[in-house]
């Protein structure tokens, strides 16, 4: 079945440091969405790229989908407080409903 | 308007006995999906609901069963605990067919299996 695996597992930068997590799929995504976990929490839906090549930002966030939609990252500019937590990258298998998560990437941030 | 709720937000069990989760889905959302979400991973797809039928399931067993009703919430049973079901059980609901799909989820329950 299909896999999706995020690297790195941990991530510790100094606030004002940039951060970046990497998604990798074994199959092709008709697209793929981010996630994020604050410490305590669920998962809040962050964005959804579904054009090969795609890049979307918000704000300090930059989100990329690879030209064979089988990778994406996210990347973060001059991190804050604020951006602690667990990024997940997800796709679908086949049609709406399966969303296969990544295990995450854990950021921490030191003020 | 309220978000996607789920009850209880903890719950301990002994092995071998049954539970039964429940959610209700952010107002206009008509589909449900469950997840497992153990310690330090991802959240695992276990089954989704649409107008009251499962319609697609992930790699759990017979044990996890579900049901959805008419006013969309549904409910998450697990029977003949095993230890290795403690874990974070997430609901999100979804719009079907609605463009970013993106799920919302609740605050999950916290099941512990001793």
């Amino acid at each position: 079945g299909q896999q999706v695996m995020q690297i790195p597992q941990y991530q510790h930068v100094q606030e004002g440091e940039d951060f970046t997590t990497y998604c990798n799929s074994s199959t092709t995504l008709s697209n793929i969405q981010w996630y994020k976990q604050r410490p305590g929490g669920h998962p809040v839906f962050l964005i959804q790229l579904v054009k090969s090549g795609e890049v979307k930002k918000q704000k300090r966030l930059t989100f990329q989908f690879g030209e064979a939609k089988k990778n994406s990252s996210l990347h973060i500019t001059a991190t804050q407080t604020t951006d602690v937590g667990t990024y997940f990258c997800a796709g679908y298998e086949g049609s709406q409903g399966n969303l296969i998560f990544g295990k995450g990437t854990k950021l921490s941030v030191k003020p | 308007d309220a978000g996607v709720t789920q009850s209880p937000t903890h719950l301990i069990k002994t092995r071998g006995q049954q539970v039964t989760l429940r959610c209700s889905p952010k107002s206009g959302h008509d589909t449900v999906s469950w997840y497992q979400q153990a310690l330090g991973q991802g959240p695992q797809f276990i089954f989704q609901y649409y107008e009251e039928e499962e319609r697609q399931r992930g790699n759990f067993p017979d044990r996890f069963s579900g049901h959805q009703f008419p006013n969309y919430s549904s409910e998450l049973n697990v029977n003949a605990l095993l230890l290795g079901d403690s874990a974070l059980y997430l609901c999100a609901s979804s719009r079907r067919n609605w463009n970013p799909y993106e799920q919302y989820f609740g605050p999950g329950t916290r099941l512990t299996v001793t």
